[in-house]
């Protein structure tokens, strides 16, 4: 079956521009999250949804950042106001599972944001 | 913050040789993952190991994983150049279902 997909693969936005970032996880998945992934670096967590609910958004750097999951599926990550230290890779993760108790994330390959 | 650390940060070995990578962290976890991740893709998750066993096997890849000591590796044996890539260690501490990631250790098989 098709894994967790990403989209834009790329983004290039000016100083100052809003983005939306989508994710389509896994058929059934019930945990998604999204992560925040700096060159060279690992991720980081941003935020994590058990179905449409918004269990977790600690992650998130300031109130920019915005994510939903409206219908359980499909998320959304939103940008507002973008600054250049938000350029990174966004990956988007899904587990089948309600909590962490063994699940392995399955991650999209990323979208990568450059702010010019 | 990130929890876990690396070592090494790079390691360069040649095809048919093991890798041996090392993770250590801070804090009590409730289970511990490694991943692999090639370049400018996603990350693919490789073994998990719970916080009360010691060792587990998935085809060439071991993992052990000593509390005592906050420590887990990850041994890749008969390498191969397609195991070239980036490798991160991932704990889940308790019933938080985050994942925390290290710096990760790029590794580098030559054929």
């Amino acid at each position: 079956g098709a894994g967790v997909s990403q989209s834009p693969r790329y983004k290039v936005a000016k100083r100052g521009q809003d983005v939306a970032l989508r994710c389509d996880p896994i058929s059934g998945h019930v945990s998604l999250f999204w992560y925040q992934q700096a060159l060279g670096q690992g991720p980081e967590f941003l935020t994590y949804f058990q179905n449409e609910a918004q269990l977790d958004k600690s992650g998130l750097p300031s109130d920019r950042f915005f994510a939903e999951r409206p219908e359980g599926s499909v998320s959304t990550l939103k940008i507002q106001r973008t600054q250049q230290e938000d350029s990174a890779v966004y990956l988007c993760a899904s587990s089948l599972g309600r909590t962490g108790f063994g699940q392995p994330q399955h991650f999209g390959d990323g979208t990568r944001l450059s702010i010019l | 913050s990130q929890q876990g650390e690396e070592d090494p940060q790079a390691l360069s070995i040649q095809e048919g040789e093991n890798a041996t990578m090392n993770c250590s962290y801070k804090t009590s976890i409730n289970n511990l993952q490694w991943y692999r991740q090639n370049s400018g893709r996603g990350l693919v998750h490789l073994i998990l190991i719970r916080s009360n066993e010691r060792e587990k096997h998935s085809g060439r890849l071991r993992v052990t994983l000593d509390t005592s000591k906050k420590s887990s590796s990850l041994l890749i044996t008969a390498s191969r150049a397609a195991d070239t890539a980036s490798y991160f260690c991932a704990m889940r501490t308790g019933a938080n279902s985050k994942l925390t990631f290290g710096k990760g250790i790029t590794l580098s098989v030559r054929p």
